[in-house]
């Protein structure tokens, strides 16, 4: 079967960094999504990886080994304005996406 | 580009009424996903479009769903006759094409509240 596995809730401080893990086993691999979600709000887009290392956006990085079927996302200086779930998506050979549950981040001042 | 439409907002109806959900995706976007989210199951892939065609339809619940695109700009999510546990926010979310233009652009959601 397809699964992606990432912690249900993550507290980190403001103005700390903190790294949410994403592992996936999944039938192929065309990418991978990560995507914000606040509470009572969609999905927006954050990051997409395809090949391994690591992609930079500001505050945001995103990192992915593909051998190791894994995944992270990076957030540096913590804002309040982060607090939201963290989403972990996979695009697979047939190109659907496969959703992880999400992780909850609490930031606390 | 406005983003993509969904409507209505909010529905609150009763047990046994018929539901239409509307969506109208980005211009120029090829596929269109239809999705259920709630706090125990999270988010859920219910049917998607591609070119107007349903493409995979195996996370519609059961009979009572059923939904349609008879237009490139618009798609229709039809819960007939709805039950209290059909209660969740609903998102329509479409995408371009394949690699990093599977970006998926959601929709605000409708939610959904059967009584």
């Amino acid at each position: 079967g397809q699964n992606i596995d990432q912690p249900t809730e993550m507290t980190a401080t403001e103005g700390a960094i903190v790294q949410i893990n994403c592992t996936y086993q999944t039938s192929g691999f065309n990418g991978l999504f990560w995507y914000q979600q606040h509470a009572g709000e969609a999905p927006t887009f954050l990051s997409y990886n395809v090949l391994d290392g690591l992609e930079e956006k500001g505050r945001f990085s995103s990192f992915l080994s593909r051998s190791k079927g894994y995944s992270y996302l990076l957030l540096k200086e913590l804002q309040m304005k982060d607090s939201a779930s963290y989403l972990c998506a996979v695009l697979d050979s047939n190109y659907q996406l496969i959703w992880g549950a999400g992780t909850k981040l609490i930031i606390k001042p | 580009d406005a983003g993509v439409i969904q409507s209505p907002r909010h529905e609150v109806t009763e047990m046994g009424q018929e539901v239409t959900l509307r969506c109208k995706p980005i211009s120029g976007h090829n596929s269109l996903f239809w999705y259920r989210q709630t706090m125990m199951r999270g988010l859920e892939l219910l049917i998607y479009f591609n070119n107007n065609v349903p493409i995979d339809d195996s996370g519609m619940p059961e009979d009572r769903f059923s939904a349609k695109m008879p237009n490139a700009s618009f798609s229709t999510l039809k819960i007939q006759p709805s039950e209290p546990r059909d209660s969740a926010v609903y998102f329509c979310a479409s995408s371009l094409g394949t690699g990093d233009t599977d970006t998926q652009y959601f929709g605000p959601g409708t939610r959904l509240t059967v009584l």
